[in-house]
């Protein structure tokens, strides 16, 4: 079935380790973002891409890197896992920046130890 | 920057008429978005506003005051299901897409 998936949906990592969380939407969809949800908080942008090889900083990017050589995947990494990353991460995708929502992936949850 | 603030947590009895509300303050308002966020899942779409009033979808309604800076979301008849997370997320016209979301409103539904 066509939609944005995000791989691994479960990941338990050590401090200092490279982790890098998958995301892949069918749609051909313009937009893509990543977000973290901490516990009862709401979702902060991490980076965000307009387009293929076109990325940008959220609020909060430190730590992470992404890329998008191809309009389809938007792989985010953590360089250097810290215990403050440990945290729900969701990929979305919009097909437009007009009145377009945002689709989530599932999420992935990464325990950094 | 962006302040968006919601009630943490809302409590209703089934059946019943609940109204959630956002409060934001923002420079190029370009739309505000609610969404729903069961525990454990992915968010997903209730309603966009991007000029003042209100819009409905079925037992769903979300108010905008741009000069007010003040948006509501009403879910009326009440199901258990509807016990969720409420997110409000605003955006602005010089983010290309970005939203910035506030912490949510848990709302329990209760028998």
């Amino acid at each position: 079935d066509a939609g944005i998936t995000q791989s691994p949906r479960y990941k338990i990592t050590e401090t200092g380790r490279q982790v890098t969380l998958m995301c892949h939407q069918t749609w051909s969809h313009s937009y893509m973002f990543w977000y973290r949800q901490d516990l009862g908080h709401g979702l902060r942008l991490i980076y965000y891409s307009a387009a293929a090889d076109i990325t940008d900083k959220g609020e909060v990017p430190d730590g992470y890197v992404v890329s998008r050589s191809k309009t389809e995947n938007f792989p985010l990494t953590l360089e250097s896992a810290t215990r403050s990353q440990t945290s729900v991460y969701f990929c979305a995708s919009s097909e437009s920046t007009g009145g377009e929502t945002q689709y989530f992936g599932p999420g992935t949850r990464l325990l950094v130890l | 920057g962006q302040n968006i603030d919601q009630p943490t947590e809302m409590t209703a009895t089934e059946g019943a008429i609940v109204q959630i509300n956002c409060t934001y303050q923002t420079s190029g308002f370009n739309g505000l978005f609610w969404y729903q966020q069961h525990a454990g899942e992915a968010p997903t779409f209730l309603s966009y506003n991007v000029l003042d009033g209100l819009e409905e979808k079925g037992r769903f309604s979300s108010f905008l005051s741009r000069s007010k800076g003040y948006s509501y979301l009403l879910l009326k008849e009440l199901q258990m299901k509807d016990s969720a997370s409420y997110l409000c997320a605003v955006r602005r016209n010089t983010n290309a897409g970005k939203s910035t979301f506030g912490d949510g409103t848990t709302l329990t539904v209760k028998p």
